[in-house]
């Protein structure tokens, strides 16, 4: 069976700190794609990497693909209130996407 | 109106009640899912629907009773349910309908609480 483990489960931090989460898994994905999903709605894509090794940058997120494929980090730059919510990994397996156990992270103003 | 709908946003009912969620899509997509999300837990996959055909059934107790007339709508129909049912369900589409793994689309969720 497929699982990923997300790490924190929970993060309460100040705004304008750093953070970053994992997603880790004793499986290999073709791919592994993060959502976030804040209070009261669906999640949201954030990004998709495939390729192993890979680093994607949206604005002042940074999302890592570890080599092996098997794990992932989010890292957050000078975190905002906005950036308040929870975030889920998702693995691409054989048949579907396979959903971590999430992060949830609170941003003070 | 755009992306995934769910209707309603909030239900709440009796063990002995039977009501039904809606979703609605407005992507064009040929995949329709149904999940819920219980507090600790990871998103759960109940059904998949590709072509308006059901492809995957993952275990779900038959107190829940999925229905995809078409491609752009999907129903969870609900009866006689527990309270550990008390989840928020979402639905979420995607393009390819053949069954490989793409990404998916979510709707808001339904807030069900079963008293």
């Amino acid at each position: 069976t497929q699982l990923l483990e997300q790490s924190p489960q929970f993060l309460s931090i100040q705004e304008g700190e750093n953070l970053t989460v994992y997603c880790n898994s004793s499986s290999v994905f073709s791919s592994l794609q993060w959502y976030r999903q804040e209070p009261g709605e669906g999640p949201v894509l954030l990004v998709t990497v495939v390729t192993g090794g890979e680093v994607k940058k949206l604005k002042r997120l940074t999302f890592q693909f570890g080599d092996a494929r098997k794990d992932s980090s989010l890292h957050i730059t000078a975190a905002q209130p906005g950036d308040t919510g929870l975030y889920l990994c998702a693995g691409e397996g054989t048949y579907k996407y396979i959903f971590g156990t999430g992060t949830r992270l609170k941003v003070l103003a | 109106e755009t992306g995934v709908t769910q209707t309603p946003r909030h239900l709440v009912m009796g063990m002995t009640n039977k009501k039904s969620l809606k979703c609605e899509q407005h992507l064009g997509h040929n995949a329709m899912y149904w999940y819920k999300q219980s507090a600790k837990k990871p998103l759960e996959l109940m059904f998949v629907y590709n072509f308006k055909e059901q492809t995957e059934n993952n275990s779900v107790p038959s107190r829940f009773s999925p229905e995809c007339p078409n491609s752009s709508h999907l129903f969870l129909h609900l009866h006689t349910l527990q309270p550990e049912d008390s989840a928020l369900y979402l639905c979420a589409s995607s393009q390819d309908g053949t069954g490989a793994p793409d990404t998916q689309y979510f709707g808001p969720g339904t807030r069900l609480t079963v008293l």
